[in-house]
């Protein structure tokens, strides 16, 4: 099976700008989770969807959103970027959720000018 | 609030030795515990996981050893090489459709 694919691999913007990253989950895959990637604090959750609803939600600003597709490829928005909004975005899917084995993507790095 | 905290933040370790990670936890309703590995320019992968009902899980050179009274969990990588040199993340999830909680990562460097 192909494994999780993210587009783009890099985006560069400037701030005030808006922003869509695209995450395409491994076949069979219902859920999708957004993680956000920053050298001083790891790996933090942003949202989970199933079946195209928002399952969890990390503690971010209401300027990251995201949906998911009947197909469970899912995207992330992030609007009035801000130079904090740095970072490496990435995607994982499992089965049926964060209790499965999640499977990430090489992610999205977003540097924001 | 940190949920989880790992250390060390890096660590260099000579070929053939232990690299050991250490992480606490502060959730008693956590009962996953996995890590991660990744490598530049990779997304993390799962290396292994445990639950709390048992003490040490092993799988070839990676060793998961867990203290629950204590509330910490550590990674024991055995004869290192430098090929493991990648950054590690621990992390720790309540049952059901909960999100992981990460620690904050380790890069391993192991040197020749």
């Amino acid at each position: 099976k192909a494994g999780v694919t993210q587009t783009p691999r890099y985006l560069i913007k400037t701030r005030g700008q808006q922003v869509t990253l695209s995450c395409s989950p491994i076949s069979g895959h219902r859920s999708v989770s957004w993680y956000q990637q920053t050298p001083g604090q790891g790996l933090q959750f942003l949202f989970e969807y199933f079946s195209e609803t928002q399952r969890n939600k990390g503690n971010f600003p209401g300027r990251f959103s995201g949906r998911q597709f009947s197909n469970s490829r899912s995207e992330m928005n992030v609007s009035t970027l801000e130079l904090g909004d740095s970072a490496l975005y990435l995607c994982a899917s499992s089965e049926q959720g964060p209790g499965d084995t999640q499977y990430f993507g090489p992610g999205t790095r977003l540097t924001v000018l | 609030q940190q949920q989880v905290k790992q250390s060390p933040q890096s660590l260099i370790v000579q070929k053939g030795g232990i690299s050991i990670i250490n992480c606490a936890y502060e959730n008693t309703a956590f009962d996953y515990f996995p890590w991660y590995q990744q490598f530049p320019g990779k997304g993390p992968a799962l290396l292994i996981a445990i639950r709390p009902d048992v003490s040490e899980k092993k799988e070839g050179r990676f060793t998961i050893s867990f203290n629950k009274s204590a509330k910490q969990f550590s990674l024991h990588i055995m004869d290192s090489q430098p090929g493991d040199s990648a950054t590690y993340f621990c992390a720790a999830k309540k049952s059901g459709n909960t999100p992981l909680v990460f620690g904050k990562g380790t890069r391993l460097s192991v040197i020749a």
